[in-house]
């Protein structure tokens, strides 16, 4: 069975960093790129970054350029997000998605406030 | 970026009947492999999206055959037939032809 179990979300402060976590199983976790959608509070979708099955590629929304890190380990079947610098605009909850779109993760909250 | 226009936002519906969903796309989304990477996703409350459609018109598998996709170019339609409870949700097209991916603003499909 497909999962991508998410985990990280948390409260943090304008300005801290926070590290987002995307554990997959039930698939062969190399062959697909993998993508992160944030969905801010009763808004909806946004496309946050993409990654490349080997990593050689890695794609950021601009709102995030330079501030968010994605990176994977395909050892571990895991994909992470670091957030730096966040702001009250990166607030929302966040997914991960697998290429295709077929499975999504249960999604994780970050709130950005002080 | 490619900007997705969905109409209408809101869609109340009769149970039993039909519903439609436009999605139009500013850029022609025919990618370099010749298909249209348009995706529809439904949205329950409280939970993550799902596929329903991929590439403009293949239902996923576990998808009732009341939904289907169409359209090419720039302009695809979700249609939804006989209406169900289950069926209560926003809706969302998405398109992956270009970079950055992007979102409809989705449409909230409820019952009246």
């Amino acid at each position: 069975e497909v999962q991508l179990v998410q985990s990280g979300g948390a409260l943090v402060q304008p300005g801290g960093s926070l590290r987002l976590s995307c554990a997959a199983s039930g698939f062969t976790f190399s062959d697909y790129w993998m993508y992160w959608v944030r969905q801010s509070p009763g808004m909806g979708l946004v496309w946050v970054s993409q990654i490349k099955t080997d990593g050689s590629v890695i794609n950021y929304a601009d709102s995030v350029k330079g501030r968010f890190t994605t990176s994977r380990d395909n050892a571990k079947n895991t994909v992470y997000l670091q957030m730096n610098n966040l702001r009250g605009e990166d607030a929302g909850i966040y997914y991960c998605t697998r290429g295709g779109l077929d499975f999504w993760g249960q999604g994780t909250l970050v709130t950005v406030s002080s | 970026d490619v900007v997705l226009t969905q109409s209408p936002l809101s869609l109340p519906v009769t149970l039993g009947q039909s519903a439609s969903i436009s999605c139009r796309s500013s850029h022609n989304l025919v990618h370099s492999d010749g298909d249209s990477h348009l995706w529809w996703l439904q949205q329950r409350p409280g939970q993550s999206p799902r596929r329903l459609i991929y590439k403009v018109s293949n239902r996923d598998s576990g998808v009732p055959d009341r939904f289907s996709g169409s359209g090419s170019g720039t302009e695809f339609t979700l249609k939804i037939t006989r209406v169900e409870a289950e069926d209560v949700a926003v809706y969302y097209c998405m398109q992956s032809t270009h970079w950055p991916f992007t979102f409809g603003p989705g449409t909230k499909v409820d019952i009246k």
